[in-house]
């Protein structure tokens, strides 16, 4: 069956170091994104992809950033952690006819950054 | 700016019927999706509405009306596993928000 996948689901890590968070989806889809979850905020979006090679910044962006050289994948990077990048991650796929119809998401990743 | 709201928390009767509304203000609109997530785990897809309207998926409606900026989520014959967070979510061309959630407690 076809799933989307995330790794690790949990890491502790240290303020300025650089953290990579790995996406993973058998779908086929060109469209992935990047959410990140807070209490209080709901989902927002980092960033996302609609294919290869294409990316795109979302609503709270700064301080990640994200490659696509695959239809697979879609690691996001934190290039200095910061604790206020604390939260639970989120990642997500969509087939091409509406990449805002239904998203399927993967089991989240839980992040802390001491 | 862009926003989304709706109700923080919602208790309802199993079997009962419970509605969950979300308004949203926005310069661009594209569509109003509904997400259900249960204890912080993935969230899972239950309906989207990209015309006015109301769209029935089984237990769940979803309902649309673009001139008021507002839509809703209707559940059905609750179920205890019904209790989870419910998030509103819409897009504009290039962006995609999500409400801050409605933790639904169905009980007994």
């Amino acid at each position: 069956d076809a799933e989307i996948t995330q790794s690790p689901r949990h890491k502790i890590t240290e303020t300025g170091r650089q953290v990579t968070l790995a996406c993973h989806q058998t779908w086929n889809h060109n469209n992935m994104f990047w959410y990140r979850q807070d209490l209080g905020h709901g989902l927002r979006l980092i960033h996302y992809s609609y294919g290869v090679h294409d990316t795109n910044k979302g609503e709270v962006s700064d301080g990640y950033s994200v490659s696509r050289s695959n239809t697979e994948d879609l690691p996001l990077t934190l290039e200095s952690a910061a604790s206020s990048q604390t939260s639970v991650y989120f990642c997500a796929s969509s087939d091409d006819q509406d990449p805002y119809n239904e998203q399927f998401f993967g089991p989240g990743t839980r992040l802390t950054v001491l | 700016g862009q926003s989304l709201e709706q109700p923080s928390e919602v208790t309802a009767v199993e079997g009962a019927i419970v509605q969950i509304n979300c308004t949203y203000q926005t310069s661009g609109f594209y569509g109003l999706s509904w997400y259900q997530q249960h204890d912080g785990g993935a969230p899972t897809f239950l309906s989207y509405n990209a015309l006015d309207g109301l769209e029935e998926t089984g237990r769940f409606s979803s309902f649309l009306s673009r001139s008021d900026s507002y839509g809703y989520l209707l559940l059905q014959e609750l179920q205890m596993k019904d209790s989870a967070s419910y998030f509103c979510a819409w897009a504009t061309g290039n962006q995609f928000y999500f409400g801050t959630g409605t933790s639904l407690t169905v009980i007994p």
